[in-house]
């Protein structure tokens, strides 16, 4: 069965102050994996799709990157606005539904 | 704003009764994927629809069923309700139904079961 781990459950920064999130999966062939944003009371908001091990993606100050048993979202010197719950995704080829992990709830303090 | 729209936004109601929650994708968008989020479950995908057809189904209960209509909003309808369906409902839309393009997600509904 598919299966999706985020780590840490928490992570509580200082502004400016670099770091990763981890998400390990588990897929019978994977098709895509997903990087969403989740603020409170709010729907995901869609970040990265990666296809292959060996993929980065960026965007301002967030770096996706994966290997075939896990992907990293670094985060590099974070801002307060950047406090959110951060989820993974996969979705395998032998299936169209998306396997969500638990998700990361990232603060950053000034 | 991601361009999906989720009717109601809250919506509160007693055991064994019967909700409607409505979505509206993307512009250009054919297939819709519905959601529910607890807060010991994470998300979880319940069914697919693409085109006005279903496509894929999770783990939805058979007291729940959901319908694509042609103009392709989608309604999910919950019935017999249990204090554990009380959770938050969250529709996505994608261009296709099939590769491996990202979901985009409307803000839910937030289902309160008395």
């Amino acid at each position: 069965e598919d299966q999706v781990t985020q780590s840490p459950e928490a992570l509580r920064l200082q502004e400016g102050e670099s770091s990763s999130l981890n998400c390990s999966y588990t897929v019978s062939g994977l098709r895509g994996l997903f990087w969403y944003r989740q603020d409170p009371g709010k729907g995901p908001e869609f970040l990265f799709t990666l296809y292959s091990a060996g993929e980065e993606k960026e965007k301002e100050r967030l770096k996706a990157t994966l290997t075939k048993k896990e992907s990293f979202l670094h985060i590099t010197a974070p801002k307060p606005e950047d406090s959110a719950t951060y989820l993974c995704a996969v979705q395998a080829r032998n299936n169209n539904d998306m396997r969500f992990g638990a998700g990361t709830r990232l603060t950053v303090k000034p | 704003d991601s361009g999906v729209t989720q009717t109601p936004k809250h919506l509160i109601t007693a055991t064994g009764q019967r909700v409607t929650l409505r979505c509206s994708p993307r512009s250009g968008d054919l297939s819709v994927y519905w959601y529910q989020q607890s807060l010991d479950q994470g998300l979880q995908f319940l069914i697919q629809y693409y085109n006005g057809e279903e496509r894929a189904k999770g783990n939805i209960l058979e007291r729940f069923s959901a319908q694509q209509f042609p103009d392709l909003h989608s309604e999910l309808n919950l019935s017999s309700l249990e204090l554990g369906d009380s959770a938050l409902y969250f529709c996505a839309s994608s261009a296709d139904g099939g590769s491996n393009q990202p979901q985009h997600f409307g803000d839910g509904t937030r289902l309160s079961i008395l």
